[in-house]
């Protein structure tokens, strides 16, 4: 039982190049979740998604695109990638809400764009 | 505007002593409190959670204590041990599933 994966672990991109982030979950989750963290900012959630074929902008969502064609899996694509998109990428995945269950988390994508 | 604020970036007690880490906000909608633990390399994990409908809960070594009015709560960890050493977050939630994340603390638990 995997829980949350996320591939790749590391990347490096030059300035406008494009790449796509995979999260996958084995938990059955409906909701999935993908964040950015920057130091001292804490987690800032990017896109979400509360079921196959849907997706939603969070607090940061410019400068991404995400897809949820699978249940299990949730993409999170950078276009043109920008240097202030270097950060570390997180996925999580849920049950429908907070009280049903707390969001696991993957082990996160460091992605440094020169 | 930051919802969620945790102002102590670190955090250093000796091992057996207790931790206290805090976290505020400025929401009245908040009404799920979640606390998070975070090793270097790693995702947070779940570590303790309090609906806004009791002041406090406690699991093993952790108690989390919500102070509504105040718009604070705080996580104790006691004993604090040396494998405690992490980066805590604080979350809340408005019941909409999307969690709003505070910056975290970084506690040091020295031998």
């Amino acid at each position: 039982n995997a829980g949350v994966t996320q591939t790749p672990k590391f990347r490096v991109l030059k300035t406008g190049q494009s790449m796509t982030l995979l999260c996958a979950q084995d938990m059955n989750h409906e909701y999935m979740y993908w964040y950015r963290q920057d130091p001292g900012m804490g987690l800032r959630l990017i896109h979400y998604s509360v079921g196959e074929g849907t997706t939603a902008k969070g607090e940061v969502p410019d400068g991404y695109n995400v897809s949820r064609l699978k249940k299990q899996n949730f993409l999170l694509g950078l276009e043109s990638a920008a240097p202030s998109q270097t950060s570390v990428y997180f996925c999580a995945s849920s049950f429908r809400t907070v009280l049903d269950q707390p969001q696991h988390f993957g082990d996160g994508t460091r992605l440094s764009i020169l | 505007d930051q919802q969620v604020k945790q102002n102590s970036p670190s955090l250093s007690v000796q091992e057996g002593r207790i931790s206290i880490l805090n976290c505020d906000y400025t929401n009245s909608m908040f009404d799920y409190f979640l606390w998070y633990k975070k090793y270097p390399a790693e995702g947070p994990t779940f570590l303790i959670s309090i609906s806004s409908i009791k002041d406090k809960n406690e699991d093993g070594r952790f108690t989390v204590f919500l102070n509504k009015s105040a718009k604070h709560l705080s996580l104790h960890i006691v004993p604090s041990q040396p494998g405690d050493s992490a980066v805590y977050f604080c979350a809340a939630s408005a019941n909409t599933g999307k969690l709003i994340f505070g910056q975290g603390t970084t506690l040091q638990v020295k031998p």
